[in-house]
């Protein structure tokens, strides 16, 4: 079974500049995240979508950050404008089902360095 | 709000000898607790969970973990630790204020020598 993928592995830009982020998940997983990993923290959670629509946005900034799950499978992350503290590694996860006990499979990352 | 607390930054273990990494919660109602760990340049990877059941959760690659309800405790454990288990480690819990996406401590890192 093919995990999930994410792209680009790493971007650098400058503030104020715009970026995306893509995610595929897990084929059949109708569940996904993404979460924002600054160097030395664990996750956060930005986002979570069920299929195409969003179930919890509290934590993501939505003055310039957005992000959206079209057709409830691929689904991209965009800052705009960037800031220096949105460096970070953005993390895309999904899952079988939402709550239970089902496990959330990660991507393996997209490094953001903003300067 | 659901939390955990991973009170130690880096656990140092010699190759061979039982290793643990802590990990405290603090929730409302009944807690799913989980173990990731996250190689260097890779995603995180799911370990083991608790949901119910038997105290003593076994998972991936030889490691274990004790759920204790009087200590609010979920410590990962292994008997014998390799090099190649040196890694980083996170403790999560998922929230189901938050639609059970996961909160997660702020890791430990295991250092393993030979």
């Amino acid at each position: 079974e093919a995990g999930v993928a994410q792209s680009p592995r790493y971007k650098i830009i400058e503030k104020r500049q715009s970026v995306a982020f893509w995610c595929n998940p897990i084929s059949g997983h109708a569940t996904l995240y993404w979460y924002q990993q600054i160097l030395g923290q664990g996750p956060k959670l930005l986002i979570q979508f069920q299929n195409n629509g969003v179930v919890d946005d509290s934590q993501l900034p939505k003055d310039r950050f957005s992000a959206e799950r079209l057709k409830g499978v691929d689904s991209t992350l965009k800052i705009q404008p960037a800031k220096l503290e949105d460096s970070a590694v953005y993390l895309c996860a999904s899952s079988l089902v939402v709550g239970g006990d089902g496990e959330q499979y990660f991507g393996p990352g997209t490094r953001l360095t903003v300067t | 709000a659901q939390s955990v607390a991973q009170p130690e930054d880096q656990v140092n273990v010699a190759e061979g000898n039982p290793l643990t990494v802590k990990c405290t919660y603090s929730v409302s109602g009944n807690p799913y607790l989980f173990w990731y760990v996250q190689y260097p340049n890779r995603g995180l990877q799911f370990l083991l969970k608790y949901i119910t059941g038997d105290n003593l959760v076994k998972g991936s690659y030889g490691f274990e973990a004790e759920f204790n309800k009087s200590q609010t405790s979920f410590h990962l454990k292994k008997p014998s630790a390799l090099v190649s288990d040196s890694a980083l480690y996170f403790c999560a819990v998922r929230d189901p204020n938050s639609g059970y996406a996961l909160n997660f401590g702020k890791g430990t890192s295991l250092l393993v020598t030979p």
